[in-house]
């Protein structure tokens, strides 16, 4: 079975740096993906990690660390428009991934 | 190219009743996975089609079933509806397992309400 963990709500200021933590527990291994949800829309893809280190792509950043079951996603210079829910997924054996009940995260001027 | 496209947006059924739920996927997709999203629970997977075959399978009652057709279109069903079934239906796409990107694509969901 597989089970992901992440805090259920953030909150931070415009402007200033936010880390998501996620912890996994999963049989099997294929990657890391993380995803972003407005209220009242679809997830879309914001990064996927299969080996240990951090990606960066703009404002986002994602470290995976596979020994640890760890990852986390980095969120810079925080707008407003940057409040959603943070959606951690572990694609295992099966390459499915199993998604956590994500992160509320709160911007707030 | 467009993306992926879900119907009907928004639904209100009886409970007994059945539903069904319509999914095109991304041109050129062979997988698509069908997702019930709900506040308390997060996303949940229901199962995966691909080729027309159902490769994969959430922990869900047989009264969730669901289809691919030659075209790629998928269609989930739900049986005698309960208050429970009450969601955010979500179909994804991908490539993943072709050599493509492993990268789900998102539908804007079919919003269910079961009365």
């Amino acid at each position: 079975g597989q089970n992901i963990d992440q805090p259920t709500e953030m909150t931070a200021t415009e402007g200033a740096i936010v880390q998501i933590n996620c912890t996994y527990q999963t049989s099997g291994f294929n990657g890391l993906f993380w995803y972003q949800q407005h209220a009242g829309e679809a997830p879309t893809f914001l990064s996927y990690n299969v080996l240990d280190g951090l990606e960066e792509k703009g404002r986002f950043s994602s470290f995976l660390s596979r020994s640890k079951g760890y990852s986390y996603l980095l969120l810079k210079e925080l707008q407003m428009k940057d409040s959603a829910s943070y959606l951690c997924a572990v694609s295992g054996g099966s390459y499915i991934p199993t998604f956590g009940r994500g992160t509320s995260l709160i911007v707030h001027p | 190219k467009a993306g992926v496209t879900q119907t009907p947006r928004y639904l209100i059924k009886t409970r007994g009743q059945q539903v069904t739920l319509s999914c095109s996927p991304i041109s050129g997709h062979r997988s698509v996975s069908w997702y019930q999203q709900t506040p308390g629970q997060g996303l949940q997977f229901l199962f995966e089609y691909f080729s027309e075959t159902q490769r994969n399978k959430g922990n869900f009652p047989g009264r969730f079933s669901g289809r691919q057709f030659s075209n790629s279109r998928s269609e989930m069903n739900v049986s005698t509806l309960e208050l429970g079934d009450s969601a955010l239906y979500l179909c994804a796409s991908s490539s993943e397992g072709e050599g493509g990107s492993p990268e789900a694509f998102f539908g804007q969901g079919t919003r269910l309400t079961v009365v």
